[in-house]
């Protein structure tokens, strides 16, 4: 079975600030069409979680161009250039090659 | 756009039952496959199974396979998720979650708990 790894579990970061978050797969997320099979949420406190990235470094409709993201085949990261309050919450990595599978997140904190 | 309201709260025995539903409003309803999920407090989003709306086809996560039935009614745009023989284990959040293409799940509904205990 695939298994889904984020690095760091936590972040504490202050305002203005870049984080970086890392997520590797036991196998390859890239189809025979080029695109990675790999997903980035954010889950705010209390909330559903929201879509970010798609297919490893497309940003969703409506998402901040301080969110970037980056990879292929098994290693991805997610990076924020300068973190801001609001992104406080919790970062999920999702395989989405086969069966959809999450990593384990990465609360980000605001120092 | 597409949004999704999910059905409210929900407590039950163990051994029973459960049935949420999840109402799409939007025309983008009928290009979606509609995902289901569930996260306990403090872990990460689990997926169970989708329905392409369309089509009406089905798959479910191995481990739900026996209990697990995902259903539409396009009269209403509304999708189902019935989960059979609970267990206090079932005890989550439930979330769905509509997939329009590759471009990940977007949006999702509210949530609906669901709390198993006897």
């Amino acid at each position: 079975d695939i298994v889904m790894t984020q690095s760091p579990l936590s972040l504490s970061v202050t305002p203005g600030e870049p984080a970086s978050i890392s997520c590797r797969s036991s196998q390859s997320l890239l189809h025979g069409n080029g695109d990675n099979y790999l997903h980035w949420y954010l889950q705010k406190p209390g909330q559903s979680p929201q879509v970010l990235i798609y297919l490893g470094s497309q940003r969703a409709s409506g998402v901040p161009d301080r969110f970037s993201a980056s990879g292929s085949g098994t290693d991805f990261t997610l990076k924020i250039s300068r973190v801001e309050a609001e992104d406080v919450g919790v970062y999920y990595c999702m395989a989405a090659l086969q069966t959809p599978l999450f990593g384990q997140g990465t609360k980000l904190e605001i120092k | 756009q597409m949004q999704l309201v999910q059905s409210g709260p929900e407590v039950k025995k163990p051994g029973t039952s459960m049935k949420i539903s999840c109402k799409a409003s939007g025309i983008t309803f009928v290009r979606s496959a509609i995902q289901w999920l569930r996260q306990a407090r403090g872990q990460r989003p689990e997926w169970m199974g989708w329905i392409v709306v369309g089509s009406g086809k089905t798959k479910y996560a191995e481990k739900f396979q026996e209990r697990l039935t995902i259903t539409r009614d396009m009269s209403t745009s509304t999708v189902y998720m019935e989960l059979s023989s609970l267990k206090s284990e079932d005890t989550a959040v439930y979330y769905c979650a509509a997939e329009i293409g590759d471009l990940g799940f977007d949006p999702w509904g509210q949530g609906t708990l669901v709390i198993v205990s006897s």
